[in-house]
């Protein structure tokens, strides 16, 4: 079992509509999870960090922390065209050390 | 402030070659990582550097890769001799320093524009 697990998508959705990304990970001690966002040939920038369990919200981007479950979501409001790019679940660890999972690919719609 | 800086952009060269990246951090970063990114895949840690000090290399494949860091700053990766299976996006991140789990400001990892390998 790959320690952080992504469905690679694409995710398709409709401009407007809400795109709801989800994260699982094996390693029921991870303290804090990271989403970044990378567009085609670019390098990832940090959308959002969790670490406690429930909502987090930034804008039109809610994470979302469950440990029991060990599940990491991101949802993302009101979608638009520039949202367009493939997201980024990463657990940290100790000594700073993220674990990335494969990512998935979000398509918003005109 | 600028930012992550990495070079080439881009390099092809041809299996059983050598090659070498170069990083230069965000100023005053005491952290730096190297990932490689495979196509559809997310960024896989090589290497990490606190200062000139290597925390961790478990991942890095220690017969072909090697990396250093000699004065804290500026880091270089190189590959010798380079496999078809190196073709890849090769990441070089900094962070301002290697502390707990509580406060992000500290630990956030910002990434350079990448060095795309290909090996023919």
């Amino acid at each position: 079992q790959k320690e952080v697990e992504q469905n690679s998508g694409p995710l398709s959705v409709p401009e407007g509509a809400i795109a709801s990304l989800n994260c699982t990970y094996s390693d029921r001690g991870s303290q804090s999870f990271f989403w970044y966002r990378q567009y085609s040939g670019k390098s990832p920038e940090l959308i959002m960090f969790i670490y406690s369990n429930g909502d987090k919200e930034d804008g039109r981007f809610t994470a979302q922390l469950n440990k029991a479950s060990q599940y990491v979501s991101l949802l993302i409001r009101d979608s638009q065209p520039s949202d367009s790019a493939t997201y980024l679940c990463a657990r940290r660890a100790a000594g700073n050390k993220l674990t990335f999972g494969g990512g998935t690919r979000v398509l918003v719609k005109p | 402030e600028a930012g992550v800086a990495q070079s080439p952009r881009y390099k092809i060269i041809e299996k059983r070659q050598s090659v070498a990246f170069w990083c230069n951090p965000i100023s005053g970063h005491a952290t730096l990582y190297w990932y490689q990114q495979i196509l559809g895949q997310g960024p896989k840690l090589l290497i990490q550097f606190q200062n000139n000090g290597v925390v961790d290399d478990s991942q890095l494949p220690k017969d072909r890769f090697s990396a250093e860091r000699l004065k804290g700053v500026d880091s270089t990766l190189k590959i010798q001799p380079a496999k078809l299976e190196d073709s890849a996006v090769y990441l070089c991140a900094s962070s301002l320093v290697l502390s707990g789990l509580a406060d992000i400001s500290y630990n956030e990892q910002f990434f350079g524009p990448g060095t795309r390998l290909t090996v023919l």
